[in-house]
């Protein structure tokens, strides 16, 4: 199975920042990955999907770059409706896998 | 508008069974591919089965091989998952979600507790 990490587990940033995420798979797995948002009691909901295409209503602060084994994500200014936890998961081979999460916060 | 409803959770002993079942509705059923991704504090996301739009590709995760079978009956709309032999890492949030590669539907998912 292709193991996803994600750096940082949490973080803190104030509004306004620029917040960037990681996430490495443990293989190539080209463009094949995608970013999930999901806030507490709700469902993970698709923001960036094929590493960068930005999924349709989502917001333009929210980008995604990577191909290969290292991808990231890019909030361009915080805000408080960002807090959430962000998930990265690999469409390159069955089982699918999630990465474990980073938790963003507002400080 | 696009759904998905889960239903048949529930608290169940080790070893015991449990079918869940997702209604959908807002979209043509029978284009998609549907996914089983289930959810623990623990644990994370983990993805747990998928079914092609005929219901003739069913995948698995390793871990629950053997143990649960998805299924569609596209006449209903509706996705299954029959879970045997629950163990207790089984316990968790279950989400019914569409797609093969790109999940943009989620339901609101169902909770499975296994303990006796």
């Amino acid at each position: 199975d292709i193991q996803m990490t994600q750096s940082p587990s949490s973080l803190s940033a104030s509004v306004g920042d620029r917040v960037t995420i990681t996430c490495q798979a443990s293989q190539d797995i080209s463009y094949h990955l995608n970013w999930y948002q999901q806030k507490p009691g709700k469902a993970p909901k698709l923001l960036i999907y094929d590493a960068s295409k930005l999924e349709t209503g989502v917001t333009t602060t929210y980008s995604g770059r990577g191909s290969g084994t290292d991808f990231t994500f890019t909030i361009s200014s915080l805000q408080p409706e960002d807090t959430a936890i962000y998930f990265c998961q690999q469409f390159h081979n069955l089982p699918r896998t999630f990465g474990p999460g980073t938790e963003v916060q507002i400080k | 508008e696009v759904q998905l409803e889960e239903s048949g959770g529930g608290l169940v002993q080790p070893g015991g069974s449990l079918r869940l079942s997702c209604e959908a509705s807002g979209f043509t059923f029978t284009a998609f591919w549907m996914t089983w991704v289930r959810q623990t504090p623990g644990k994370g996301l983990e993805w747990v089965a998928n079914i092609s739009p005929d219901g003739s590709e069913k995948n698995y995760v390793d871990s629950v091989k053997g143990r649960f079978t998805i299924s569609r009956d596209n006449a209903k709309n509706t996705l299954y998952l029959q879970m045997n032999n629950l163990r207790a890492d089984d316990a968790a949030l279950y989400y019914c979600v569409r797609g093969l590669n790109h999940h943009r539907c989620w339901g609101q998912g169902a909770l499975v507790s296994v303990s006796s």
